[in-house]
């Protein structure tokens, strides 16, 4: 059960696009579609911003989109917002039934 | 609403036990699987466990397989983490989600340290 591979950091400038990847094997990310990203802000409790790869929860900004191409999940956050700097963590499902997290992107807007 | 409460954390010793609680409230708690997230301070999100509605479904992070029993009770609506054989890197806030992976309930948390 290895975390699934995500960058330390990224940063991008108000109004930019960045893309926060997540990087899974044939045992989670690429098996399964039950990809979820995770938004939080310090001291703060996890909010749910996409599932299964691309979905968007209700009254989350269409800004943020996910996406899946072989073992790598990515989420972009377009129009970037001093409000997006947060830290980002995947989720995946795994073929142990269990589930997975990366380790963590924190994103910081300039 | 949707709520969910922990209780249940403290400080014990190495090698202790403890039981942590999350009590659920405004939905059909048999009907969702229930999980466990923990995080230790200044540090990443960590899977824990999961258990499905009527509690015949358990899986478990190889990190604590063996040492954690997760179980629930649809008469209190309340799912349990009992953890055995507390290690130090177990120290972390604990929470409780509703269906880690396509809703969005998470509890506030209850801090577990474990320490001499």
């Amino acid at each position: 059960q290895s975390a699934l591979t995500q960058p330390a950091s990224v940063s991008g400038s108000p109004g930019q696009s960045i893309t926060i990847s997540c990087t899974g094997t044939s045992s989670d990310v690429v098996g399964y579609g039950f990809v979820s990203w995770f938004q939080q802000h310090p001291g703060k409790v996890p909010k749910l911003m996409i599932y299964d790869v691309s979905i968007r929860p209700s009254g989350v900004s269409n800004r943020f989109s996910g996406s899946k191409s072989g073992n790598t999940a990515s989420l972009t956050i377009s129009g970037l917002q001093a409000e997006d700097e947060a830290d980002y963590y995947c989720n995946s499902f795994t073929s142990s039934y269990t589930h997975v997290f990366g380790g963590g992107t924190k994103l910081t807007v300039l | 609403e949707v709520q969910l409460v922990e209780s249940g954390g403290g400080s014990v010793q190495p090698g202790g036990s403890l039981r942590l609680s999350c009590a659920a409230s405004g939905f059909t708690f048999s009907t969702y699987w229930m999980h466990w997230v923990r995080q230790a301070p200044g540090k990443g999100l960590v899977w824990v466990s999961r258990i499905n509605g009527d509690g015949t479904f358990t899986n478990y992070a190889d990190s604590v397989k063996g040492r954690f029993t997760i179980s629930r009770d649809n008469a209190k609506n309340t799912v349990y983490l009992q953890m055995d054989s507390l290690r130090a890197e177990d120290t972390a806030l604990y929470y409780c989600v509703r269906d880690l992976r396509s809703s969005n309930y998470w509890g506030q948390g209850t801090l577990v340290t474990v320490s001499s």
